[in-house]
């Protein structure tokens, strides 16, 4: 069965510094890939998808994504982080049975 | 164009008592997934509904039942409320099928069993 694993339930950065959250999927190649950011009290947002066009996905906000077969990967990455990055960031696959799995989320603190 | 609505925000419920959640998807969108979050558990799949026909179930009891209406609309229903019930429960809607295109978040229904 398809499976979502984020490393790290919480991540702390400085304002400005690199941002990379951990995602690793279960081995088959799952059909889309995704990266959602949830603010507090709100819904998910969409922040970029994969969809085997491209192994690098720009997604909004400034974030980018790197699809890594070999290290069955989609790590998350921002140049520099802004204070209103600070928010909770799911890894999620779709299966083969066409289900959405999310990982386990990831809580970015952005420190001044 | 208006998002995805979700009433009520906020419930209480009991224990043994059912619950019937509503989502308004966007504007011309025929699906509607339904998923429940908990600290424990994440985010999980409920259920998908496409063209008020239910494609995709998450491994979850029967007490939890869905269905969507002719104008796309959604409603899910949770019958004989457990503890465990207590989640956000979030819907997100999508032109087609999830699978194939974006899913739009509302802000989900908190509900509470006591």
């Amino acid at each position: 069965a398809q499976s979502v694993t984020q490393l790290g339930s919480h991540v702390s950065v400085s304002e400005g510094a690199l941002v990379l959250l951990r995602c690793n999927y279960s081995s088959s190649v799952p059909p889309y890939l995704f990266w959602y950011v949830q603010y507090p009290n709100q819904g998910l947002q969409l922040l970029l998808k994969y969809t085997s066009a491209a192994t690098l996905v720009k997604g909004i906000n400034g974030f980018e994504a790197e699809f890594k077969k070999s290290e069955t990967s989609f790590h998350l990455t921002k140049p520099s982080a802004h204070m209103s990055d600070a928010a909770e960031y799911f890894c999620a696959v779709t299966t083969g049975g066409f289900k959405t799995i999310f990982g386990a989320g990831t809580r970015l603190f952005v420190k001044a | 164009k208006a998002g995805v609505t979700q009433t009520p925000r906020y419930l209480i419920k009991t224990r043994g008592q059912q619950v019937t959640l509503s989502c308004s998807p966007i504007s011309g969108h025929r699906s509607v997934s339904w998923y429940q979050q908990t600290p424990g558990q994440g985010l999980q799949f409920l259920f998908e509904y496409f063209s008020e026909t239910q494609r995709n179930k998450g491994n979850f009891p029967g007490r939890f039942s869905g269905r969507q209406f002719s104008n796309s609309r959604s409603e899910m229903n949770v019958s004989t409320l457990e503890l465990g019930d207590s989640a956000l429960y979030l819907c997100a809607s999508s032109k087609g099928l999830a699978i194939e295109y974006e899913q739009y978040f509302g802000p989900g229904t908190r509900l509470t069993v006591t």
